[in-house]
């Protein structure tokens, strides 16, 4: 139980266009999901709140209107980067709680490389 | 805000020998402290967790323990094997108002030597 897809697993984009990123929880339903980013050798970091049917809550520094996150359903959240750059590229990955137990499980990842 | 600390960051045994990495964390009001295991470009999986009303929870080779007064806990791998190979990170969580969200240590590569 408690599994969690992300597709694409790999994506590349050119400068300028957007990416939209789908992070499904399969055989749960998950009221709220979360968006990390990770770089080479480094920790998670928290991007977003996901919350079903309410707007995200985005961390300090950064920017909403960049990273458009979408939680239309209790099995699906998206992430959009729009207007790319690369800067950008990044691992992405996307959690599901099991809500108040606090338990985190994560989708396998999104290598944006962005040229 | 939760802010954790996790060390060492790198952790080279030998196969056999038991590995301990310690993360300490400073909101006392969290109650929720996961463990994840990171292979190269995987996602991470929960390997065990603990929650602030235990001290101590084992689950084969793997240990966590919690000591609340001092805020710390740690996991503990015995008997380690090359598959341990991997980056683990802590987090602690059940503070934030709330919110579910997870705060995570920096990691600790940990290399087991055949």
């Amino acid at each position: 139980g408690a599994v969690v897809s992300q597709h694409p697993s790999r994506v590349i984009c050119k400068s300028g266009t957007s990416v939209k990123i789908e992070c499904r929880s399969l055989d749960f339903q998950a009221t709220t999901m979360f968006w990390y980013r990770q770089f080479p050798k480094q920790s998670l970091m928290l991007m977003a709140t996901s919350n079903e049917g309410s707007k995200a809550t985005y961390e300090q520094g950064v920017e909403k209107d960049k990273f458009l996150i979408n939680h239309a359903s209790l099995t699906l959240s998206t992430l959009t980067v729009t207007s790319a750059h690369p800067e950008d590229s990044s691992f992405y990955i996307c959690s599901a709680s099991l809500g108040s137990t606090y338990e985190q499980y994560f989708g396998p990842g999104t290598r944006l490389t962005v040229t | 805000g939760e802010n954790v600390e996790q060390h060492p960051s790198t952790l080279s045994v030998q196969e056999g020998d038991s590995a301990v990495i310690k993360c300490t964390y400073s909101d006392s009001a969290s109650n929720y402290f996961p463990w994840y295991k990171q292979e190269l470009g995987k996602r991470p999986q929960l390997i065990i967790d603990i929650r602030s009303n235990v001290g101590e929870k084992k689950d084969q080779r793997i240990a966590v323990t919690l000591n609340k007064t001092a805020k710390h806990f740690s996991l503990h791998i015995t008997e380690t094997q090359p598959e341990d190979s991997a980056v683990y990170f802590c987090a602690a969580g059940g503070s934030q108002g709330g919110s579910e969200k997870l705060v995570f240590g920096k990691g600790t590569k940990l290399t087991v030597n055949p």
